[in-house]
């Protein structure tokens, strides 16, 4: 079975300042994994995914990850932090794939980031 | 705006009473993903539909159901409600790809009291 973890519960950082939000996955088989965020009362905001070829994805507002399979990461980044960006971040991996579109998807914990004016 | 509608925003009821959550796609995807979101489990797969047919299973407990109505619309059902059911239920949605990025509606908010 897959599984995600993200390390941090909280990551704070100042305005200005370049970000990085943890992630690591375990999954057998290739991975697809997935960034999303989440403002307070609301739902979830796809940012990025990898599916496969470069290991910089570029994503929505500025954010980008770094895939690393031998550490079996997927580091969300940000070169400098809004206090905008501030929010709960979830990263994701896409289970087996029973066709059809038919996936599921685990994610972890989350990381609540706080920007810092 | 993903496109994914959830009705209710909110919904308040009692310990053993039953509700409807009402999930509508996004124009063409014909996949429904449910999942549960609390403080303790964090986000968890309830279960999901593809085109009318269930496909997959997850945490989902027997007193929950869902199912998938012809324009594609699904409702997730909570009856015997317990406390511990109160949470914030989301539903997303894909095409017909695998990778394919679910996009997820506003969510409902239910308590239960």
């Amino acid at each position: 079975a897959q599984s995600v973890a993200q390390p941090e519960d909280q990551v704070n950082v100042a305005e200005g300042n370049p970000l990085t939000v943890k992630c690591t996955y375990s999954v057998s088989g290739n991975p697809y994994l997935f960034w999303y965020v989440q403002y307070p009362n609301r739902g979830l905001q796809f940012l990025l995914k990898y599916i496969t070829g470069d290991n910089l994805v570029k994503g929505s507002y500025g954010f980008e990850a770094e895939f690393n399979k031998s550490q079996t990461s997927f580091h969300l980044k940000k070169p400098s932090a809004l206090v905008s960006d501030s929010a709960l971040y979830f990263c994701a991996v896409r289970g087996s794939y029973s066709g059809a579109g038919s996936y599921q998807l685990t994610f972890g914990k989350g990381t609540k980031l706080s920007v810092i004016p | 705006d993903s496109g994914v509608t959830q009705t209710p925003k909110h919904l308040i009821t009692a310990t053993g009473q039953r509700v409807t959550l009402r999930c509508s796609p996004r124009s063409g995807d014909l996949s429904v993903y449910w999942y549960q979101q609390s403080l303790d489990q964090g986000l968890q797969f309830l279960i999901q539909y593809y085109n009318g047919e269930e496909r997959a299973k997850g945490n989902i407990l027997e007193r929950f159901s869902a199912q998938q109505f012809p324009d594609l619309h699904s409702e997730l059902n909570l009856s015997s409600l317990e406390l511990g059911d109160s949470a914030l239920y989301f539903c997303a949605s894909t095409s017909s790809s695998g990778t394919d990025t679910q996009y997820f509606g506003p969510g409902t908010r239910l308590t239960v009291l």
